[in-house]
């Protein structure tokens, strides 16, 4: 069964810095993974997909790649500002799921002005 | 504007009530979902159709229900059956299906008293 994992929960940074969050999946045989980030109490926003076959994806000051081998995503982003305070979740969709999405638990991320 | 709305944003049940969450969206999307979130957990699904008229089961789908009538819309009904409806409820939907990108509307906290 396809387990998605986010480490860690919760990461607070000053502001400026370049950080990277991570998700990793158990089945390498996705079709996409997606990222989002969602606001307290918001619903989710699109963030970046990544298609099976591309390595990464870019938009503005977020770049997410993909690993299928090792089972692995990042969402990097480049210096962080108090507005990307938020939760990140990643999402991915392959056959062993029925082509539904499986979900991580999200990472909360503060950036400390 | 294009996009997804849900009401009400917040929703109080008394035990042994049924409930409706509403879900529209004008960007003439084939595909919907609903999703349950719980704190510190993915999100997982209820229901989702592809299509209008017809519709399937997620992996919790017992004590809810729906219906797709017309394209834009997507209700969701809390029944009684439901043990422990307490939770923020997402709609979503996507151009097709699974495969392509989904847009979140805000969601609804239901809180049971």
């Amino acid at each position: 069964k396809q387990e998605v994992t986010q480490i860690p929960a919760a990461l607070s940074v000053p502001e400026g810095e370049n950080l990277v969050l991570n998700c990793s999946f158990t089945d390498s045989a996705i079709y996409n993974l997606q990222w989002f980030r969602q606001d307290p109490g918001k619903g989710l926003t699109s963030l970046l997909l990544i298609q099976s076959s591309q390595r990464e994806q870019t938009s503005g000051r977020l770049n997410a790649s993909l690993d299928k081998s090792s089972g692995r995503s990042t969402l990097y982003i480049a210096a962080s500002q108090p507005g990307d305070s938020a939760t990140y979740l990643c999402a991915v969709i392959g056959r062993e799921s029925n082509y539904q999405l499986i979900w991580g638990a999200g990472t909360k991320l503060i950036i400390k002005p | 504007d294009g996009g997804i709305t849900q009401s009400p944003k917040y929703l109080f049940r008394k035990e042994g009530q049924n409930v409706t969450l509403s879900c529209e969206q004008n960007l003439n999307h084939d595909a919907m979902y609903w999703y349950r979130q719980d704190p510190g957990q993915g999100l997982r699904l209820i229901y989702y159709s592809q299509i209008v008229n017809d519709f399937q089961k997620g992996d919790i789908a017992e004590g809810y229900s729906v219906s797709r009538e017309k394209k834009e819309s997507f209700p969701l009904t809390v029944t009684s059956a439901q043990k422990n409806p307490t939770a923020f409820y997402l709609c979503a939907s996507s151009i097709e299906g699974w495969g392509d990108r989904q847009f979140f509307g805000p969601g609804t906290r239901l809180t049971v008293l």
